[in-house]
């Protein structure tokens, strides 16, 4: 596709629940990211990967947060256990390499009832 | 650390009028300096951004932003704000060297009034 896409674009779910947000990058770009919106706040960065390194963990708020990226594909960000405090919107964005400029997907909004 | 600050939460704006939103950041290095604006429902659109050279920088939908080094500052401006301009915007810092995040303001809210 054109741009970074993101699924589902709603995910309501209950607390203790797990879920699975997915985001496939722009074809080619090496980099990738999450980045988490609070309601009224600006991007909160999450992880990064580039590549075939390792990735970038250190913006995950805590150990129920995880992702996994398949080489330079799809990438899922998974939240055990959710909390109410989770909820926010989940943006995924590429980019061609490690300082390129990074084009964002339209997001996961997550509602944890 | 790099942060980001923009002191103006909501701004409104007539129709036809001139817009500037305001952008502080601190960064230990000449940052690269972005602006993107979301509409709402939508993901984030890059409007434009600094990486060097000529310190004013031309985007689309007719605005522009101006790097001032001494002043810590990257501010938006358009001259004639049209109503589809109505959008949450923010300001941005990085990625540089081995900090590959984007850093983020927490946003301006701009209403265009009729």
């Amino acid at each position: 596709g054109a741009g970074v896409s993101q699924s589902p674009s709603n995910k309501v779910t209950e607390k203790g629940k797990d879920v699975e947000l997915r985001c496939d990058p722009i074809s080619g770009h090496t980099a990738l990211y999450w980045y988490r919106q609070r309601l009224g706040q600006g991007l909160e960065f999450l992880i990064y990967f580039q590549g075939n390194s390792a990735p970038d963990k250190s913006g995950l708020p805590s150990d129920r947060f995880s992702a996994e990226r398949t080489g330079e594909s799809v990438s899922t960000l998974t939240i055990q256990r959710t909390q109410q405090e989770d909820s926010a919107v989940y943006l995924c964005a590429s980019s061609l390499g490690a300082t390129d400029t990074q084009y964002f997907g339209p997001g996961t909004r997550l509602t944890v009832l | 650390a790099q942060s980001v600050t923009q002191p103006d939460i909501h701004i409104t704006v007539s129709e036809g009028a001139s817009l500037e939103l305001r952008c502080n950041y601190s960064y230990g290095a000449t940052p690269y300096l972005f602006w993107y604006v979301q509409s709402p429902g939508q993901g984030l659109q890059l409007l434009l951004k600094y990486f060097s050279g000529d310190t004013l920088v031309q985007g689309i939908k007719g605005f522009e932003a101006e790097f001032k080094r001494s002043q810590s500052s990257f501010n938006l401006r358009k001259p004639s704000v049209h109503w589809s301009d109505a959008a949450e915007y923010f300001c941005a810092v990085g990625p540089h060297s081995n900090d590959y995040k984007l850093s983020f303001g927490a946003g301006t809210t701009v209403t265009v009034r009729a």
